[in-house]
């Protein structure tokens, strides 16, 4: 069964410091890959997505990912992290030719430090 | 183009009782997808409408489910609650089928 992997539950960094959230797959064929966002209450932003193409995916609130076939990753990274960023990110994962049922890891709960 | 509106926005229910969700998914997008969101389970898929059919399900009772409607709006119906059903709803809407969806701001839902 396919399954997501976010191994950290919580990380701390300071304002300004880069930041990178993992996150690991076990799909047994091509998925499509994204990023969420979610601040307390609310429901769930669309950070950037892979679906093909180019491993090095841009998306809002200057974030990018980098999706790696042999490692079975797609982590998420920003190189300055602002104090706004502090929220849960969720990787989720797709299937092709699996409709829109997606599959999400666990979330990492990111606090920044002022 | 507004985003996909969910109502309401909290509910507050007791054991036993049934409830619906709705939810109104962006303008042309005719995919609708329902999750549910618990601390201790995470987010879970439930299931998925495309043009007024269900095309996936996940893995949850039968009291759980849903329908689509021909202008896209979506509703599910939770029977019989239980204090497990407590939970956020998350609805999201595509355009087609493996495309990107967008979430809602969910329905808030306590069982006392």
């Amino acid at each position: 069964a396919q399954s997501v992997t976010q191994p950290d539950i919580h990380i701390t960094v300071s304002e300004g410091a880069s930041l990178e959230l993992r996150c690991n797959y076990s799909y047994g064929a091509t998925p499509y890959l994204f990023w969420y966002v979610q601040s307390p209450g609310q429901g769930l932003q669309l950070l950037l997505k892979y679906f093909s193409g180019d491993t090095l995916v841009q998306g809002i609130k200057g974030f990018e990912a980098e999706f790696k076939r042999s490692q079975s990753s797609f982590n998420l990274r920003k190189p300055s992290v602002h104090w706004s960023d502090a929220a849960e990110y969720f990787c989720a994962v797709g299937l092709t030719g699996g409709g829109n049922k997606l599959t999400f890891g666990t979330g990492t709960q990111l606090k920044v430090e002022l | 183009k507004a985003g996909v509106t969910q109502t309401p926005r909290y509910l507050i229910k007791t054991r036993g009782q049934q409830v619906t969700l709705s939810c109104s998914p962006i303008s042309g997008h005719r995919s609708v997808s329902w999750y549910q969101q618990t601390p201790g389970q995470g987010l879970q898929f439930l299931f998925e409408y495309f043009s007024e059919t269900q095309r996936n399900k996940g893995n949850f009772p039968g009291r759980f489910s849903g329908r689509q409607f021909s202008n896209s709006r979506s509703e599910m119906n939770v029977s019989t609650l239980e204090l497990g059903d407590s939970a956020l709803y998350l609805c999201a809407s595509s355009s087609q089928t493996a495309d990107t969806q967008y979430f809602g701001p969910g329905t808030r839902l306590t069982v006392l």
